[in-house]
């Protein structure tokens, strides 16, 4: 079993639609948690950092981690067709130098269609 | 301020050839990584370093060589390329461990 857990999708939404993106992991010892977005053909591009559980917000950009249910998300309000991309959690920690080593989910291909 | 850059974008070698993928960060970050993307796989990562003369193994070293002798440059040697090393790879900087990382845009490498 995977240590992040991301639903691949693909996942296609209407413009405006509120987007729900999720990961799940099993190494307690995560502390840092980020979300980025990978266009096509090109390097993941950080959206959101949080550190520990609770949530934050960004523009139209939500971060929750719930660290009891070792559970992440990202919501995305007002969907665009920019916004299509691929998902990717991303999480780290646990002393010393392991801060330092991201362990990824598999990525959410997300579309939004006009 | 260019970010992190990686050269070539694209490569193509022969199986059991040798070359170096280079990376460069003008942020001043101590913390550099290797990673590679496959299909359904995200990115794993390959090495990392926490600083100048400071490398370290991450989950897929194998077949792999980092070496870090200035703050700016972390090259990523594949020793003699096999297919399985057809790849997406990304290079990584943060300015210490509890930083996001920053990542490049990748280098092709297909292997035959």
């Amino acid at each position: 079993q995977k240590e992040v857990e991301q639903d691949p999708g693909p996942l296609s939404v209407p413009e405006g639609a509120i987007v729900s993106l999720n990961c799940t992991y099993s190494n307690s010892a995560f502390q840092y948690f980020m979300w980025y977005r990978q266009y096509s053909r090109k390097g993941p591009e950080l959206l959101m950092y949080t550190y520990s559980s609770g949530n934050k917000e960004d523009g139209r950009f939500t971060a929750q981690v719930d660290k009891s249910s070792k559970y992440i998300s990202l919501f995305i309000r007002d969907s665009q067709p920019s916004d299509s991309a691929t998902y990717l959690c991303a999480m780290s920690g646990g002393g010393g130098t392991s801060y330092g080593k991201l362990t990824f989910g598999q990525g959410t291909i997300l579309t939004v269609h006009p | 301020n260019a970010g992190v850059t990686q050269t070539p974008k694209f490569q193509v070698l022969k199986t059991g050839q040798s070359m170096t993928l280079q990376c460069a960060q003008d942020m001043n970050h101590e913390y550099m990584s290797w990673y590679r993307q496959d299909p359904g796989m995200g990115l794993r990562l390959i090495h990392y370093s926490v600083g100048a003369g400071i490398t370290d193994q991450g989950e897929v070293p194998n077949g792999y060589n980092v070496s870090r002798s200035t703050t700016e440059d972390f090259p990523l040697r594949l020793l003699s390329a096999a297919p399985s090393q057809t790849s997406v790879y990304f290079c990584a900087s943060s300015y210490s461990g509890s930083q996001p990382q920053h990542f490049g845009d990748g280098t092709r490498l297909s292997i035959l």
